[in-house]
């Protein structure tokens, strides 16, 4: 079946770190990849997404890559600040007939301190 | 509305008791979504809607949980005879477009929390 794993959390970094978020995923066919995140109190919001393999996502200075031979995707930031602080959820979705179905890892926290 | 509007945020329901949730997409959205998210999880889809068509209900647990959306706007969530595993946060999330689309982007809500004791 289809499934996502992400590494568990929370990740606790200092300001201006550098962040790795790991995600792998199982999928049949071609899975479209992305990561949500979830800020204190707020929905879910799509931070970056990629449609196929050797794609790279970015916004807000976060990338990941689509790597097909190893299935993953995972997220980075050269330099966190504590606004990025927030809960981060892979997810990948299957086919034309289902591109709707989202399934999300479990989710990682990440806490940026000053 | 900006956003997706869900409402109640917070629900603690008796066990047995019936539960409505209510969510009120981004205005001119034709498509609908509902996801369960359990404490400590990754959201878990649920049910689909195309307008007023609900394409896809396959994510529902059980014959407790009824979805509409009867005017292809505001959609109400319905859980019956609710128990302690229906304790979850419940999100709704609208789309522009039909999901078949290229391009869409889902817009979540803040969801509504769900306590059965």
């Amino acid at each position: 079946g289809n499934s996502v794993t992400q590494m568990e959390g929370p990740v606790t970094l200092s300001e201006e770190a550098f962040l790795t978020i790991n995600c792998t995923y199982t999928a049949t066919g071609y899975p479209s990849l992305f990561w949500y995140v979830q800020y204190p109190g707020e929905g879910l919001q799509l931070l970056l997404k990629a449609t196929k393999a050797d794609d790279k996502g970015s916004n807000k200075g976060f990338e990941a890559t689509y790597r097909k031979e190893t299935t993953s995707f995972h997220l980075e930031k050269g330099s966190v600040q504590v606004s990025d602080s927030a809960v981060y959820f892979c997810a990948l979705s299957v086919g034309v007939d289902s591109s709707y179905k989202l399934i999300f890892g479990s989710g990682t926290r990440l806490l940026v301190r000053p | 509305g900006a956003g997706v509007s869900q409402s109640p945020r917070y629900k603690v329901a008796k066990r047995g008791q019936d539960v409505a949730l209510r969510c009120d997409p981004i205005s001119g959205h034709v498509s609908l979504f509902w996801y369960q998210q359990a404490l400590g999880q990754g959201p878990e889809f649920l049910t689909y809607f195309q307008n007023e068509a609900q394409l896809d209900k396959s994510g529902l647990p059980s014959d407790r949980f009824f979805a509409e959306r009867p005017e292809g706007s505001v959609s109400t969530l319905k859980i019956q005879r609710t128990q302690q595993e229906d304790s979850a946060v419940y999100l709704c999330a609208s789309s522009l477009r039909p999901m078949e689309s290229s391009g869409n982007t889902i817009y979540f809500g803040e969801g509504s929390w769900l306590t059965v004791v």
